[in-house]
């Protein structure tokens, strides 16, 4: 069973638009909600991250919004730059257990100038 | 300020033969976790481990992996008689005692059975 699903898989922008990839998660004990950036060939770099207390976060260009009651969480990548051309992964994990993320599939992000 | 180590980058072995994967976790972290990422997948939890200790090996399959973190040196994920089906990329990631939800991940480790 799939615990975090993400969308969509791909998606192309043009240089200055908006990104928004979308994240559903399942475990409503879930209480820590990372972003990933991985590069090809490199490993995941954290990105911003949410706890459900919150219903945004904004940090630069970044911006995670929170839907609690949804069960739902978004990417939005304001002025996006073809520097941010990378695949992007969600996340959620139980926190006070220390374990596992529950990572989504991904989403190929293309930023064309 | 070194990040996550991980070693080798990339690994060619033969089917059958045995595939040693090394993590050296950020200075200060006492937490490691190993992920594999299979192509165009995300990253699927294997083990979590503290110094000495396995915490939750949930992730791992029952036959030929195992992974070690020992008092003194890299934590270790090891997978004997290596099948065609193993080739994935495999990542480390550590986080610090009191903020075990921040993980960091190291570079990866490409394994190729051939």
């Amino acid at each position: 069973q799939q615990q975090v699903k993400q969308s969509p898989q791909s998606l192309i922008v043009q240089k200055g638009g908006i990104s928004i990839i979308n994240c559903a998660y399942e475990n409503t004990a879930f209480d820590y909600f990372p972003w990933y950036q991985q590069f090809p060939g490199k490993g995941p770099a954290l990105l911003i991250a949410i706890r459900p207390d919150v219903s945004e976060k904004k940090e630069g260009r970044f911006t995670i919004s929170f839907n609690k009651s949804a069960k739902q969480f978004s990417l939005h990548i304001m002025d996006s730059q073809p520097g941010d051309s990378a695949t992007y992964f969600c996340a959620a994990t139980l926190s006070y257990t220390g374990n596992q993320f529950y990572f989504g599939t991904g989403t190929s992000l293309t930023v064309i100038p | 300020n070194a990040g996550v180590m991980q070693n080798p980058r990339h690994l060619v072995r033969r089917r059958g033969q045995e595939a040693r994967l090394r993590c050296s976790p950020m200075k200060g972290h006492s937490h490691v976790y190993w992920y594999r990422q299979l192509p165009e997948e995300g990253l699927k939890f294997m083990v979590y481990l503290q110094k000495e200790n396995i915490i939750d090996e949930s992730g791992m399959p029952k036959e030929r992996f195992s992974a070690e973190f020992p008092k003194e040196g890299p934590s270790i994920l090891r997978i004997q008689q290596v099948v065609r089906g193993d080739s994935a990329a495999y990542f480390c990631a550590s986080s610090p005692l009191f903020r075990k939800e921040t993980q960091y991940f190291g570079p990866g480790t490409r394994l190729l059975v051939l």
